[in-house]
Formats: C-alpha cells, structure tokens, sequence
C-alpha cells in the first residue's frame, strides 16, 4: 500500500494564478482532510470529507475549494492564489470519521506564490 | 477560541534529562487526544493516543480531566527524539481533528 501519496511535493505560482494540489489514499478511507502548515500556527484545518460526495469547511476555508467524487481522492483547488497561500499543505486520511482513529499525513506539498 | 494549547514552541535538554512536553485542551465532551510526531523531512506520524494507555518509544502521556491537559512524558531523552511534536484533538460531531501550535524538542548531546 502507498498511503496517503500528495502531489506535487513543489509548486510555486505567481499571484491569480489556480491550481489543484493532488491528494490520493489506498486504504479506502472514510474521512480525508487538508491542512496547512505554517510556522508558529501549528497545522490548521482547511477541508475536510466525510465520505464520498460530502465536504465541509474547516477553520481556514477562504481561498479554498474541494470535492470527493471517489472514496480514494481528495483535491484541494486555490482559486486565485495569494502570497498568503505561501506554505506546507498536508492531506490525512482516517479509516472512519467517527471515533479514536488514526490519521496517517501525505508527504506535504510545499507551496509558494509569489 | 483555541481547543488545544502547546504554551512552549521551542525546548531544549540533554540527552539523559528528563522531558515533559506540555499540551492542555478546551472540550465540554469526552475528549480523544493524541500526541503526533514529525522528524525532519519526513511526515507527520502518529505517537500516542490517550485512549490506548501505551508507552511508545519510551514516551508516555496521561490525561488529566480535572486539569484538562494530556503531556508527554519521557524519563530519558534521546537525540533521536529531536522532532516537532503536535497535541491533538478529536472533537465536535464531525469528529474534527485539530492540533496544537505544536512544541520543537531539541535534545542536545
């Protein structure tokens, strides 16, 4: 099994520009969800998935769009990416969206906008 | 308003010493909690859940309810352990994951 696999692992944009950071999982996976990474703020929730067809915000939503057409992906969409967006995203799945269950991360992908 | 509070970005010891990292949370609820560690350069992986009670390359953590905290403990530190490590917290009916500010352990020589 790969995982939770995340591409690109670099990207860097120029200010408006959109794009779709990848995210996929083999473990078939209920719950998937994006962070980001930034220093002194900890991981912040972006988006998060239930299951297929079934998205919600997290804390830092603006900016941001997902969908969950399948049970194995979950792209993050920037609309028009800011210097803001600068930072390490993360992509996490659990086998179930309820209960004490474990996350297991992608290998980031590091983003700059300049 | 802030679920889980790690007050120490940065601490440093000894190999040898004693560590105690700390981590509170804010949750009406039954809470779950979880220590998450990450090395350099590789990805975030899960250390501990407080659910489990188990001991984990020597670290432990112990919920206090009256005190709402959930440190991490470990009696003697190694250079290995040098990582960020994160406090985490499932809540709410979505079963929200979220994470301290997270503390970086330096464990010198």
């Amino acid at each position: 099994n790969a995982g939770v696999t995340q591409t690109p692992k670099f990207q860097v944009l120029k200010t408006g520009q959109s794009m779709t950071l990848q995210c996929a999982q083999d473990m078939n996976h209920e719950y998937m969800s994006w962070y980001r990474q930034d220093p002194g703020m900890g991981l912040r929730l972006i988006h998060y998935s239930v299951g297929a067809g079934i998205t919600d915000q997290g804390e830092v939503p603006n900016g941001y769009n997902v969908s969950r057409s399948t049970t194995e992906d979950f792209p993050l969409r920037l609309l028009s990416a800011a210097p803001s967006q600068t930072s390490v995203y993360f992509c996490a799945s659990r086998i179930k969206w309820t209960g004490n269950t474990e996350a297991f991360f992608g290998q980031g992908t590091r983003l700059t906008v300049v | 308003a802030q679920r889980v509070t790690q007050p120490e970005k940065l601490l440093s010891v000894f190999k040898g010493a004693p560590v105690e990292l700390k981590c509170n949370y804010s949750y009406s609820g039954s809470p779950e909690l979880f220590w998450y560690v990450q090395y350099s350069r590789q990805r975030l992986q899960l250390l501990l859940r407080h659910i489990s009670r188990e001991s984990i390359k020597g670290f432990t953590a112990d919920l206090n309810k009256g005190e709402t905290s959930f440190h991490l403990k470990k009696p003697f530190a190694q250079e290995e352990d040098s990582a960020m490590y994160y406090c985490a917290l499932i809540w709410g009916s979505n079963y929200k994951l979220t994470f301290g500010k997270g503390t970086l352990l330096t464990v010198n020589p």
